[in-house]
Formats: C-alpha cells, structure tokens, sequence
C-alpha cells in the first residue's frame, strides 16, 4: 500500500548503545523529515531531507545522525543512545509543488532509553 | 519565523461547533496557515491550509482576516472522534522549496458525550 510507514513501531534499548529507526515512503516525496515529540510537547524537527543524498540539519540533531541513499528511504541514527532521547520520533514526506504543500507523517516509533 | 498562540486545551460537546482561535502577529507575506489534526500515538495529519478569506473542505472551514494576523478553525457539529490535539502552524517557504513547519505545543480539544 502507498504511504509512508516507520520500523520499527516499539524499541527498547539500553545507554551507549547504537539504535536506527526506519522511514519508508512509496509517493517518491522529494522531502523528507525526523521529528521527536516529547511528552506534553509538539513536535521538533531534528533533520531533513531535500532529495536523495541531501540532509541538512533541524531544531534538535546532536546525537542524531541520517542518511538518505535512496529517494523512499530515510533512516534516523542514535549513534550512542541516551535517555535523553527517549520520544516518539515521527517520520514525514512531502513534496513541494509551489507555496503551501503539507507534510504527510508516518505513524511513530515510541522510543525508551534505559 | 512566525510564532503562533493558540489555547492550551478545550471542552466541547458531541453536536457542537467548536472554533479554535490561532494568532500568528508576525506572519510573513509567503506564509500559508495549516492546521493538523493528531490524535494519540498516532502522527499529525494535516486539515486544512489556507492564505486569506475562508476555506473550507469535508472536515473544517479555516477562516483568515484581511490583516491574516489570526486564524480560526471551525469544527462543524464536533463528535468524540474529534478528541485531538489541533496544531496551528504558519510555513515559511524556505528557498529551495519546502515549508519549515513549527510546531507549538497545540490545543488539545476534549469531545464530551
């Protein structure tokens, strides 16, 4: 089925250790996007995107690192995990046709840091 | 980037209109309104967007006066299945073509029988 879907959904993991979390999405979106969003809170952007290898840095990425290889996959790395980073981390697409395209969101990885 | 203040949280009841109220005093002569929809462990999904006047599709109407400082988001006939929490965003069109979406902490609307 089209859309953009996120693995895996649950992750616990300890401190120190390494932890990628997959985007998919099958519309070949141009852009593509990491959110974290923490209790009580919106959403901030941690990287993104532009095309295929094209990343630049959001709101939040120390601690973060991505890549994009191909155009429909995005993958988001913790290279040494903290509790800190402990969220659900979202995953979105979009592709700008002029002013005002929408960002279409995957469904979340919930995220726990021990 | 324009900041935006909506209400922290509201109480409505299934069969009424509920009006969300955002104001967005700096809001940049490229900037479009949107408004996104999350409901819990799931992602945002997006309503409505808008630039002037009134839009309105299947779910919402979005209205922006002229000076586009404000916007409101009108929920006709409200049902439990609108419980959520109501982002309002202003996207700024960064130069190489995408809206840098911020987030604020949105309004969390409560539907009660």
């Amino acid at each position: 089925d089209a859309g953009i879907t996120q693995s895996p959904r649950y992750k616990i993991t300890e401190t120190g250790r390494q932890v990628t979390l997959m985007c998919h999405q099958t519309w070949s979106h141009s852009y593509m996007f990491w959110y974290r969003q923490d209790l009580g809170h919106g959403l901030r952007l941690i990287y993104y995107s532009a095309a295929a290898d094209i990343t630049d840095k959001g709101e939040v990425p120390d601690g973060y690192v991505v890549s994009r290889s191909k155009t429909e996959n995005f993958p988001l790395t913790l290279e040494s995990a903290t509790r800190s980073q402990t969220s659900v981390y979202f995953c979105a697409s979009s592709d700008p046709g002029g002013r005002g395209e929408t960002q279409y969101f995957g469904p979340g990885t919930r995220l726990l840091v021990l | 980037l324009a900041k935006t203040t909506q209400p922290i949280s509201m109480d409505s009841y299934e069969g009424q209109e509920v009006n969300i109220t955002c104001s967005h005093n700096n809001i940049a002569t490229n900037d479009y309104i949107t408004w996104y929809q999350q409901f819990p462990s799931q992602g945002p999904r997006f309503i409505i967007q808008g630039y002037k006047t009134k839009v309105t599709n299947e779910v919402a109407s979005l209205f922006i006066p002229a000076d586009r400082k404000s916007s409101t988001l009108s929920l006709p006939r409200v049902s439990l299945s609108d419980t959520a929490v109501y982002y309002c965003l202003v996207g700024v069109l960064i130069s190489g073509g995408y809206n840098k979406l911020i987030f604020g902490a949105g309004t969390r609307l409560a539907v009660h029988p």
